[in-house]
């Protein structure tokens, strides 16, 4: 049973675009909201990261938004750019626990 | 600076096969992890260990031992393997467990089981 459902499965957006990638979760005891990103032949690598005590955190290009109520959280990547072509995973867990529950993936393609 | 290694990057067994996947880290973190990624599934916990001597089962540990043989390195060994175990392998470490601790991944182990 997936604990945290992730879509699209794949995407593929022009240079300057919006990327979006959308996460939901069932367990309201989830506290902790990581997206990592991996590049092909290489491991994951922690990008940014949420707790429900704010709906938005910004890091560069790079925001979470976070809905409690509708118990989902997105990334959103402005000004794409081809470098950002990656797998992209959400995860969630509860803060500080030792199992953190990763999404299927997402591959981003940023087409010049 | 090496961070995470793997060893090996790829390797192809026969079922009932053993192997034993290697893993040690150089930035002086107390905990690591053993993953598995599989096309559809995201990363799953296998096992990790929060502190040298200890080990701990993930959420898929059935046909996996592991060893915590000092704070550098965390070994995890398949005894007789099955297709099913063929997956890409992904080692990672942290400071301290808990998944608000950023985790450092290695490059990961491809493995395949005929």
């Amino acid at each position: 049973q997936q604990q945290v459902k992730q879509s699209p499965q794949s995407l593929i957006v022009q240079k300057g675009g919006i990327s979006i990638i959308n996460c939901a979760y069932e367990n309201t005891a989830f506290d902790y909201f990581p997206w990592y990103q991996q590049f092909p032949g290489k491991g994951p690598a922690l990008l940014i990261a949420i707790r429900p005590d704010v709906s938005e955190k910004k890091e560069g290009r790079f925001t979470i938004s976070f809905n409690k109520s509708a118990k989902q959280f997105s990334l959103h990547i402005m000004d794409s750019q081809p470098g950002d072509s990656a797998t992209y995973f959400c995860a969630a867990s509860i803060y500080g626990a030792n199992n953190l529950f990763f999404g299927t993936g997402t591959r981003l393609t940023v087409i010049p | 600076n090496a961070g995470v290694t793997q060893t090996p990057k790829f390797q192809v067994l026969k079922t009932g096969q053993s192997m034993t996947l290697q893993c040690a880290q150089d930035m002086n973190h107390n905990s690591m992890y053993w993953y598995r990624q599989d096309p559809g599934m995201g990363l799953r916990l296998i096992y990790y260990s929060a502190s040298e001597g200890t080990t701990d089962k993930g959420e898929v540990p059935n046909g996996y031992n592991v060893s915590r043989l000092n704070k550098r390195e965390f070994s995890l060994r398949l005894e007789s393997a099955a297709p099913s175990q063929t997956s890409v392998y992904f080692c990672a470490s942290s400071f301290a467990v808990g998944s608000n601790q950023p985790q450092h991944f290695g490059d990961g182990t491809r493995l395949s089981i005929l």
